[in-house]
């Protein structure tokens, strides 16, 4: 059963950057001819798409934060991640990871999530 | 840019009744719509997609309809574990894809 499992700092501070990392178990991101995605939820903005990025590397991006986001993908360590610069209060939100239910787009429903991981911008 | 609109807001509702959940696009987005349920501390749980195509262990008392720009969530004899908030999600690009959201809450 494939999971995934977010990680990163739950606490970081304005101006800096953001790095969050998703750890994929039951399968190999090798393997699986899918792209992984980031989405976001906040009170202000409810839940948001960031960006999604294939295994060999593609990646698209929200128009509103290409300039900030960079999504990168591991094979070696079964993971991909997500940085976000210039980080200001209204990036305070929970990140997930998630997989679309057809795994070849990079925009579709989204059928697997991990838990999310809550990240707070405060000095 | 398409704006999806749920209504309404928040929902009353006893157990055992038949709840009926909107969600309006600004623009056509065809059969490209998904529905989740969130539960607090949890994460979405896709439900429905392709407006009516239910997700795999999904209950039949959940059911999809529409097309276009006008969808429902139809979710018959409502149970307990139902008690949440359910957003829809256009696929057919990704700006200001998901709804606000519809809480249902307990009469």
């Amino acid at each position: 059963q494939l999971q995934l499992q977010e990680s990163g700092p739950g606490l970081v501070k304005p101006s800096e950057t953001l790095s969050l990392t998703c750890t994929v178990s039951g399968g190999s991101i090798n393997n699986m001819n899918s792209y992984w995605a980031w989405i976001r939820q906040s009170p202000g903005e409810g839940l948001e798409w960031i960006g999604s990025i294939h295994y060999r590397g593609s990646a698209y991006y929200h128009p509103s934060l290409k300039s900030r986001v960079t999504i990168s993908v591991d094979t070696s360590k079964n993971q991909f991640s997500l940085n976000v610069t210039s980080l200001t209060a209204a990036d305070t939100a929970v990140y997930y990871c998630a997989r679309p239910k057809e795994p070849s787009l990079p925009w579709f429903a989204f059928d697997v999530w991990g838990r999310g991981r809550m990240v707070s911008v405060s000095s | 840019e398409i704006v999806m609109t749920q209504s309404p807001d928040t929902m009353s509702v006893s157990p055992g009744e038949r709840v009926t959940l909107s969600c309006r696009a600004s623009q056509s987005v065809y059969s490209n719509l998904a529905w989740y349920q969130q539960k607090p501390g949890q994460a979405p749980r896709l439900l429905i997609y392709g407006a009516s195509t239910r997700a795999t262990g999904i209950p039949a008392r959940f059911s999809g309809s529409g097309s276009g720009t006008e969808f429902t969530l139809t979710i018959n004899s409502l149970q307990s574990e139902d008690f949440a908030v359910y957003y829809c999600q256009q696929y057919k690009n990704w700006l200001r894809a998901f709804g606000q959201g519809t809480k249902v809450e307990i009469k």
